[in-house]
């Protein structure tokens, strides 16, 4: 059965902490991971990794996706009381659907 | 980038009642999608569409119909609403399953 595993479910940390949040996957024909933020309402995007090893950045977020292992990790570095979200790993598959994973709830701590 | 809507964006009504919500984007996106989350769980696609007349389900069973007679129009139905039914709506539209964005969501709570 196809599954998206995330870990830690939450995680309080205090700002100017690094992060390192991970997304384990057992997907039929993977195609794709994604990354989201969300906040109140919906989910906003933030990274889509295809290949093993490539390095993607915006800022102080940075993501990394493992094929062989079949796992990506989210890092947030410098945390902010910004960051304080719910981070959702997606991984699309063959029959172009995405399965969720059930988020990481992260709290930063002035 | 595509601007998506919902509304309403909160819905509290009684059992047995027939609701629509609506989704709309103004990109002109062929992919719309219907997501189903419940608070502090994952997002469950309940309903999507490749393009004009293309509805299918996903991958929660879900009572809900849908349709899509324009392309920039994906209303969602509960022909009567139960309180199984209560949980977040979120609709999404892209070019593609891996670049959707969402729209704010509906918050619905059926009594």
């Amino acid at each position: 059965e196809d599954k998206v595993v995330q870990s830690p479910l939450s995680l309080v940390v205090h700002e100017g902490d690094t992060v390192t949040l991970n997304c384990s996957y057992e997907v039929t024909n993977f195609r794709s991971l994604l990354w989201y933020k969300q906040e109140k309402k919906a989910p906003t995007f933030l990274f889509m990794l295809t290949s093993s090893g490539i390095e993607k950045k915006s800022g102080r977020l940075s993501s990394i996706l493992d094929k062989k292992e079949l796992f990506s990790i989210l890092n947030i570095t410098a945390t902010q009381t910004g960051d304080s979200a719910v981070y959702l790993c997606a991984v699309g598959d063959g029959n172009n659907d995405m399965r969720f994973g059930a988020g990481t709830r992260l709290t930063v701590k002035p | 980038e595509a601007d998506i809507y919902q509304t309403p964006r909160y819905l509290v009504i009684g059992t047995g009642k027939k609701i629509t919500l609506e989704c709309s984007q103004t990109m002109g996106h062929d992919k719309m999608y219907w997501y189903q989350q419940d608070p502090g769980m994952e997002l469950h696609l309940i309903h999507y569409s490749y393009g004009v007349n293309s509805t299918e389900k996903g991958d929660l069973s879900s009572e809900s119909t849908v349709s899509r007679i324009r392309t920039e129009h994906f209303p969602l139905t509960l022909e009567s609403a139960r309180p199984s039914h209560t949980s977040q709506y979120l609709c999404a539209a892209g070019w593609a399953p891996e670049t959707q964005y969402f729209g704010p969501g509906t918050r619905l709570l059926v009594l």
